[in-house]
């Protein structure tokens, strides 16, 4: 069975200071996993995924998320954070069954 | 830039009506799906569809609901009798390839249909 689970569900940061979206997965096989953004009355957007390829993967908008194994980790961050990426992110995973499985979501809050 | 497209944005219906919901996935793809989002709650898969045939579905797609492929370019979501519970942000997605089995790549989702039932 496949899970997800979004450590944190509310981020506030400052604006330019760096952003941590933490993310935890279970998998029975190698996942694949994903990170959406969903801004107010809008819909899903995909920020980066991760498909067996570098660990490291760089999205759009400066976001990366690195995949560990040994920790079944996908965090999100950016360096420096800019009030436009107030938003809702979800971390998805997606190992071999046609549903992809969604994090409960993590609200950014970027302060001025 | 190809895009999924939903219709309608937002509709309001008593409790006990059908909703249709529309759905144009991109014109290459070949998945479709349906999720939905309660709100303030996380984002929960209802089905997939592929080649005229449900291929999964979840606990929730009960038999109210129902989905269609009535031509070529659209995909529907029907809800026979719509309930207060029903009332969610329903995204329409779709994959060039099946999600089950080789196929790693995101899904694509429409900006959603916004259903409210009184």
């Amino acid at each position: 069975a496949q899970s997800v689970t979004q450590l944190d569900s509310h981020v506030s940061v400052s604006e330019g200071t760096p952003v941590l979206l933490r993310c935890n997965y279970s998998s029975s096989y190698s996942p694949s996993l994903f990170w959406y953004v969903q801004h107010p009355n809008k819909g899903l957007q995909l920020l980066l995924k991760y498909t067996s390829a570098a660990t490291l993967v760089k999205g759009i908008n400066g976001f990366e998320a690195e995949f560990k194994k040994s920790e079944t980790s996908f965090h999100l961050t950016k360096p420096s954070a800019h009030m436009s990426d107030a938003a809702e992110y979800f971390c998805v995973v997606h190992s071999g069954t046609y549903k992809y499985i969604f994090g409960t979501g993590t609200r950014l809050k970027v302060l001025a | 830039e190809p895009e999924v497209t939903q219709t309608p944005s937002h509709q309001v219906t008593q409790m006990g009506q059908e909703v249709i919901l529309r759905c144009v996935p991109i014109s290459n793809h070949l998945y479709f799906y349906w999720y939905r989002q309660i709100l303030g709650q996380k984002v929960e898969f209802l089905v997939s569809f592929y080649n005229n045939e449900i291929s999964e579905k979840s606990e929730i797609f009960d038999d109210q609901f129902s989905v269609e492929r009535p031509d070529g370019s659209n995909f529907t979501l029907k809800i026979r009798s719509t309930k207060l519970e029903d009332s969610a942000m329903y995204f329409c997605a779709s994959s060039p390839s099946g999600t089950s089995g080789l196929y790693t790549g995101e899904l694509f989702f429409g900006e959603g249909s916004r259903l409210t039932v009184l």
